[in-house]
């Protein structure tokens, strides 16, 4: 079992849509967890830090539960710029820096 | 305030061959960590680096080798090139704990 899964999608979603990515961590001592988003053949980049009382960023959601070790980010309103792939990425249980991320899901926003 | 830098940015090497990929971290950020990403894989962690000791290391064969430099500048050494090592290399650094920021990566191809 991978220590962290996402749907690879891909998403295809209208403008405007509101779409929902989850991801799931089996490290039930994990201490921190983050979405980042890549463009293609680019390097990641931090979207969001997850905390457990959920954060909001702009058109971004974040939530975390850690009973359920589920992650999961909601993007409003999407636009054609939003089209990348979102990692769900958690630091090992360590908290030292290893950041062990999921395959990414795959977001594809159509005019 | 110049980020994470690599170099160089694309490499094509031989089967057999060895390789040193090089990367200089944010300005302030004492830790390296060095990541392998495969084509529609998530990065996978390879080794990290603090105070020029290897703190922690991924599931990755003895032919991945590093060093980290007094100035935190970091290396990635290669042997006995595959082909499957064939992947984008990423470089990332962070403070002892706290986010990581990346450089823009390594596109090795082995032939």
């Amino acid at each position: 079992r991978k220590e962290v899964e996402q749907d690879p999608g891909p998403f295809n979603v209208p403008e405007g849509a509101t779409v929902a990515f989850n991801c799931t961590y089996s490290n039930s001592a994990s201490q921190s967890f983050f979405w980042y988003r890549q463009d293609c053949r680019k390097e990641p980049k931090l979207l969001m830090s997850v905390y457990s009382s959920g954060n909001e960023d702009g058109r971004f959601t974040a939530q975390l539960n850690r009973a359920s070790q589920y992650i999961s980010l909601l993007i409003r309103d999407s636009k054609l710029s939003d089209s990348a792939t979102y990692l769900c990425v958690v630091n090992s249980a360590s908290n030292t820096g290893k950041l062990i991320f999921g395959q990414g899901t795959t977001l594809q926003v159509k005019p | 305030d110049a980020g994470v830098t690599q170099s160089p940015t694309h490499l094509i090497k031989t089967r057999g061959q060895q390789v040193t990929l090089r990367c200089s971290p944010k300005s302030g950020h004492d830790t390296v960590s060095w990541y392998q990403q495969a084509l529609g894989q998530g990065p996978q962690f390879i080794f990290q680096y603090y105070e020029e000791e290897e703190r922690q290391r991924g599931n990755f064969p003895d032919r991945f080798s590093g060093h980290q430099f007094p100035n935190y500048s970091s290396e990635l050494n290669v042997n006995a090139l595959l082909l499957g090592d064939s992947a984008l290399y990423l470089c990332a650094s962070s403070l002892a704990t706290g986010g990581s920021f990346f450089g823009q990566g390594t596109r090795l191809t082995v032939v």
